[in-house]
């Protein structure tokens, strides 16, 4: 069955440390990449994406994400977190088939602490 | 301002009652979503609707039920039958099947069954 997967639940960071956020895939074919972010109180929002191209993408508030077809990851990443960053990530992927529709992850909660 | 509005904002229903969420978008948006999400669960799909008068069942469409007869308008109705129908209920749209990979939330529903 196709599904994502993100590998860490909760995520506890002081401000200014580096944060990695796992995300596989099973999907087989071409696919479309998203991270999209819950901040407290707030309605989910695109944070990045990729659909082709340079497998380094650059989203909002510094993050960037890269994806490794041979391992089907998309891994997000900043160098150095703020307190603001606190929220929930979700990796989501959608198939180039069409009647698909974007399937999310179990999301990760990052907890930065100042 | 263009947007999704979802309504109510908090629900409280009764064993053994019907329910319908309101999912509104002015936004122009042809495909049409709903999500629900658990604690520790990330994002499910129910349902979605790529064009008026079409919908297809997502992940966990048992005990809910939709319709599509407007394009602004996606209603989400959680019948008597959906076991655990306690959950935060999200609305999404995105400007084309083809895109539907970056989506546009609502505020969300909150269900609470006593």
């Amino acid at each position: 069955a196709q599904s994502v997967s993100q590998h860490n639940h909760h995520v506890i960071l002081s401000e200014a440390a580096s944060l990695e956020l796992g995300c596989n895939y099973s999907y087989g074919g071409t696919v479309n990449l998203f991270w999209y972010v819950q901040y407290p109180g707030q309605h989910l929002q695109l944070l990045l994406k990729y659909f082709s191209g340079d497998p380094l993408v650059k989203g909002i508030k510094g993050f960037e994400a890269e994806f490794i077809k041979s391992k089907f990851s998309f891994n997000l990443r900043k160098p150095s977190v703020q307190w603001s960053d606190t929220a929930e990530y979700f990796c989501a992927v959608i198939s180039n088939q069409a009647g698909t529709a974007l399937i999310f992850g179990k999301g990760t909660t990052l907890s930065v602490s100042s | 301002d263009g947007g999704i509005t979802q309504s109510p904002k908090y629900l409280f229903r009764k064993e053994g009652q019907n329910v319908t969420l309101s999912c509104e978008q002015n936004l122009n948006h042809d495909a049409m979503y709903w999500y629900r999400q658990d604690p520790g669960q990330g994002l499910r799909l129910i349902y979605y609707s790529q064009i008026v008068n079409d919908f297809q069942k997502g992940d966990i469409a048992e005990g809910y039920s939709v319709s599509r007869e407007k394009k602004e308008s996606f209603p989400l109705t959680v019948t008597s039958a959906q076991k655990n129908p306690t959950a935060f209920y999200l609305c999404a749209s995105s400007i084309s099947p083809a895109n539907t990979g970056e989506l546009f939330f609502g505020e969300g529903s909150r269900l609470t069954v006593l």
